[in-house]
């Protein structure tokens, strides 16, 4: 998984309650992303970030927010206003241009 | 918006054989085509990518062929192995950065 890390593995939440994703790597990229995975549909991109304190809107962004105050850490809310918040959530990283690669992903479910 | 079509959705290949899967895709602006590689409860791994300036990239018992014509390109793995067994997907982007994921295909290597 290199150097990206994720946590918790697994998370539990009651509707109408936001959560944070954590995050990290130590890879000295530039640029994070956070993709949703749900089975059969591969993997979307919810928002990406090339640069400290700059992001962008993925396909999928209504009802998550994104923060980068740090080259290393990229955080991930779900809010309450994901009407399907119930998926499992990978973290990556890359050189701008370069291979992503990912970290070992959050399983959220919501209930 | 399917811009991203995957196939087989699952395959059964022999310990030995050949394992075929294939993507098509409908954006002639994407610029690099990407196979990833995914166990389960794992992130995906990037196995092997190709540029449109190449028809087809070997490494070891994994190839990449390309038809720009056709807007396809396809994973060839050679002598399948159990350890072979994994979720793959396509994913081609603008760069390496917006990627656009199918829908997988679960790949199982029998003794």
């Amino acid at each position: 998984d290199g150097g990206i890390t994720q946590s918790p593995k697994y998370l539990f939440r009651k509707e109408g309650q936001n959560v944070t994703l954590s995050c990290e790597q130590n890879l000295n990229h530039d640029a994070m992303y956070w993709y949703r995975q749900d089975p059969g549909q591969g993997l979307r991109l919810i928002y990406y970030s090339q640069i400290v304190n700059d992001f962008q809107k993925g396909d999928i962004a209504e009802g998550y927010s994104v923060s980068r105050e740090k080259k290393e850490s990229f955080p991930l809310t779900v809010t309450s206003a994901q009407k399907n918040p119930t998926a499992f959530y990978l973290c990556a990283s890359s050189i701008v241009g370069h291979e992503q690669y990912f970290g070992p992903g959050t399983r959220l479910t919501v209930t | 918006q399917q811009q991203v079509k995957q196939s087989p959705q699952s395959l059964i290949v022999q310990k030995g054989g050949i394992s075929i899967i294939n993507c098509a895709y409908e954006n002639t602006a994407f610029d690099y085509f990407p196979w990833y590689q995914q166990f389960p409860g794992k992130g995906p791994a990037l196995l092997i990518a190709i540029r449109p300036d190449v028809s087809e990239k070997k490494e070891g018992r994994f190839t990449i062929s390309f038809n720009k014509s056709a807007k396809q390109f396809s994973l060839h793995i050679m002598d399948s192995q159990p350890g072979d067994s994994a979720t793959y997907f396509c994913a081609p982007g603008f760069g390496n950065e917006k990627l656009t994921f199918g829908t997988g295909t679960r790949l199982t290597i029998i003794p």
